[in-house]
């Protein structure tokens, strides 16, 4: 299976700070990367797939790239509503491995 | 708009089954992939396995081949996942989701989750 490792697991930050999160895969997943944001008790959202490309209807502010087995997660501006956990996730083969996660805290 | 709707949360025995419901509507059934996600309390989300239903095959992660079933039903826009030989550790909420396509694995729709317990 592939395995997928974020960093950090949690970050604190503040409203207006731009931050990166990071995901590695344990072999070359080329572009098949999702990031999701999960709010608590709630499912997960999805923010970007394929890397790089922005799922409709969200924010500019949430950015992507990356390709290989190295992958960032960018969110510039944060908002009070970008307070969350964050998750990528291998879409290149099954078992479809998400990340631990990354908790972004205020 | 693309519903996802699940069933209620279960609570069994240690040994027992259980069968989870997800209803879709709003889209075309059959030519999406629909898969199962858990997530335990404080875990990871864990893709369990999926089906497009225009196939009628499912896919499964090795780690619950043999416990669990995935099928659907088109008549309905149905999806459902059974597991079986319940444990403790199969406690968590079990979410469907819906792919972008039928072998596209990232997820745009999701469920409200449904807590199973696991619990003598």
């Amino acid at each position: 299976d592939i395995q997928m490792t974020q960093s950090p697991s949690s970050v604190s930050a503040s409203v207006g700070d731009s931050v990166t999160i990071t995901c590695r895969a344990s072999q070359d997943i080329r572009s098949w990367l999702a990031w999701y944001q999960q709010k608590p008790g709630k499912a997960p959202k999805l923010l970007i797939y394929a890397a790089s490309t922005l799922q409709s209807g969200v924010p500019s502010r949430f950015s992507g790239s990356g390709s290989g087995t190295d992958f960032t997660l960018t969110i510039s501006s944060l908002q009070p509503e970008d307070f969350a956990t964050y998750y990528c996730q291998q879409a290149n083969s099954f078992p479809y491995i998400f990340g631990q996660g990354t908790k972004l805290e205020i | 708009q693309v519903q996802l709707v699940q069933s209620g949360a279960e609570v069994k025995k240690p040994g027992s089954s259980v069968k989870v419901s997800c209803k879709a509507s709003g889209d075309t059934f059959s030519s999406y992939v629909f898969t199962w996600v858990r997530q335990g309390p404080g875990q990871r989300l864990e893709w369990m396995g999926g089906i497009v239903p225009a196939f009628g095959t499912a896919d499964y992660a090795q780690k619950y081949q043999g416990r669990v079933t995935i099928n659907a039903d088109d008549s309905t826009g149905t999806v459902y996942l059974q597991l079986r030989s319940l444990r403790p550790e199969d406690t968590a909420v079990y979410y469907c989701t819906r792919g972008l396509g039928a072998t596209l694995y990232y997820f745009d729709y999701w469920g409200q989750g449904t807590l199973v317990t696991v619990s003598s």
